[in-house]
């Protein structure tokens, strides 16, 4: 099955500052990568997504890149403001239609004022 | 518009005992898929409701199962409670692509603790 690796597992980045996060994935049938944002208590939430067809996608001051050949795909949060501050998790799909979504051990972004 | 909706919030049980979870999917949305979330972990896929059947499964044993309803409205029954079985368990609603995977919105989750 799918294996999804996120790094690093905290990161702490000045008000202002960019911040990257890093996934890699195992199933080169994936097709389809979710970025979601858990604030404490909260349900995860849909920030960004990029499918295999698409190299990079922006919204904002949020980007997400993936590398196919690489199996690799990242999520840049540029000008990051405090309610940033969260967990970050990144997903992949099973390919094929397959929605089962696997999903990385997340990233606690902590941005200093 | 409704979104994603689950209940209870919170649910206590004891160790061997039955318990069952509730989700309305988001108004639109016909395929319901199940998550357990333990403390500090990211979310792990237990299975998908499409149809009113079990459409994907990931890596939970048997004591874990499911119900879709003709509402799109979806169960998650887990049977003989470990202790292990506390989590937040998410569920999440989609619009059903048989070869492209949809977007997937979360509910607020149940919150179960077992003693």
């Amino acid at each position: 099955g799918e294996n999804v690796e996120q790094h690093p597992s905290t990161l702490s980045v000045q008000e202002g500052d960019s911040a990257v996060i890093k996934c890699t994935y195992s199933d080169s049938a994936s097709n389809y990568f979710p970025w979601y944002k858990q604030e404490l208590g909260k349900r995860p939430q849909l920030i960004i997504d990029i499918r295999s067809n698409v190299g990079e996608k922006k919204d904002q001051r949020i980007a997400v890149t993936l590398n196919k050949t690489a199996k690799h795909f990242s999520l840049h949060i540029t000008e990051t403001q405090p309610e940033d501050s969260a967990v970050y998790f990144c997903a992949a799909d099973s390919g094929g239609g397959a929605d089962g979504l696997t999903f990385g051990k997340g990233t606690h972004l902590i941005i200093q004022p | 518009d409704a979104g994603v909706t689950q209940s209870p919030t919170h649910l206590i049980k004891t160790r061997g005992q039955q318990v069952t979870l509730r989700c309305s999917p988001k108004s639109g949305h016909d395929t319901v898929s199940w998550y357990q979330q333990a403390l500090g972990q990211g979310p792990q896929f237990i299975f998908q409701y499409y149809e009113e059947e079990e459409r994907q499964r990931g890596n939970f044993p048997d004591r874990f199962s499911g119900h879709q309803f003709p509402n799109y409205s979806s169960e998650l029954n887990v049977n003989a409670l470990l202790l292990g079985d506390s989590a937040l368990y998410l569920c999440a609603s989609s619009k059903q692509g048989w070869f492209v995977t949809d977007t997937q919105y979360f509910g607020p989750g149940t919150r179960l603790t077992v003693l």
